[in-house]
C-alpha cells in the first residue's frame, strides 16, 4: 500500500493554518491511519491515530480527518515548535508510511 | 515515564551481523506488542519487524525476511533484533517502538540507534 503525501514542503508563518494531505493507494479500513511529527535529530512522535484520535498530551491544535483513501492533518495555528516533518502511516494492512511533508518557516 | 532505551548499534562490514537491544521501563512490557522501524539517513520510515506480547507471533518486512530475527525476553523487559547478512542498504537509524495493536500505530519510540554497513 503506497501513501503519497502532499505537498512535499509547506512554507508558512507562525500563527498560520497548515493542512497536510495523505492519499492512500487502497481503501483504509476501520480508519486505521496515523500521523507522526519528527523534529530534527529526534524520534517521531505520535500525533493522531485512528484518523482523528489524539493521544494524551497532544495539543488540540492538531486534528485529523478523512476516510477511504484521502486523509488530512490540520494544525490550526502554527507554533514555533511545529516546524518539522510529518508522516502519515496506514495500518489497515501491513504498515506503511508516507514519504513525509516538511513544514518550514516562511 | 514510558521509555525505551536502545543499545547495540555501530559499524559492520557487509555480510556481517549485529544485535540491537531495547530495554523498556515505565510500563508493563509483557502487555504490549513491539516492533522495529528504521529510517535511512535523510529518508522516510520503514517497518522492519514486529512481535506479539509473548513472542509467539513475528513478522518481517520483505527487505529483511530471512536475514533479521526479532525476539523478546519479558522477564528482562527487553526486545532484540538480530541482524545477519547485513547489506549496505541496511544502513539506517533503527527505532525500537511500542505497538499497542500489533502492526498498528506506534505510541512510544526509542531514541534510535545508528547501524552503518560499510
Amino acid at each position: 500500500v503506497v501513501l503519497t503525501q502532499s505537498p512535499g514542503t509547506l512554507s508558512l508563518s507562525p500563527g498560520e493554518r497548515a493542512t497536510l494531505s495523505c492519499r492512500v493507494s487502497q481503501t483504509v479500513n476501520y480508519n486505521y491511519l496515523a500521523w507522526y511529527q519528527q523534529r530534527p535529530g529526534q524520534a517521531p512522535r505520535l500525533l493522531i491515530y485512528d484518523t482523528s484520535k489524539r493521544p494524551s498530551g497532544i495539543p488540540d491544535r492538531f486534528s485529523g480527518s478523512g476516510a477511504g483513501t484521502d486523509f488530512s492533518l490540520t494544525i490550526s495555528r502554527l507554533e514555533p515548535e511545529d516546524f518539522a516533518v510529518y508522516y502519515c502511516q496506514q495500518y489497515s494492512s501491513s504498515p506503511t508510511f508516507g514519504q513525509g511533508t516538511t513544514v518550514e518557516i516562511k | 515515564e514510558e521509555q525505551l532505551v536502545q543499545s547495540g548499534g555501530g559499524v559492520v562490514r557487509p555480510g556481517g551481523s549485529l544485535r540491537l537491544s531495547c530495554e523498556a521501563s515505565g510500563f508493563t512490557f509483557r502487555d504490549y506488542a513491539m516492533s522495529w522501524v528504521r529510517q535511512r539517513p535523510g529518508k522516510g520510515l520503514e517497518w522492519v519487524a514486529d512481535i506479539n506480547w509473548n513472542g509467539g507471533t513475528t513478522s518481517y518486512g520483505d527487505s529483511v525476511t530471512g536475514r533479521f530475527t526479532i525476539s523478546r525476553d519479558n522477564a528482562k523487559n527487553s526486545l532484540y533484533l538480530q541482524m545477519d547478512s547485513l547489506r549496505v542498504e541496511d544502513t539506517a537509524f533503527y527505532f525500537c517502538v511500542r505497538d499497542p495493536m500489533l502492526r498498528g500505530y506506534i505510541d512510544v519510540w526509542g531514541r534510535g540507534t545508528l547501524v552503518t554497513v560499510s
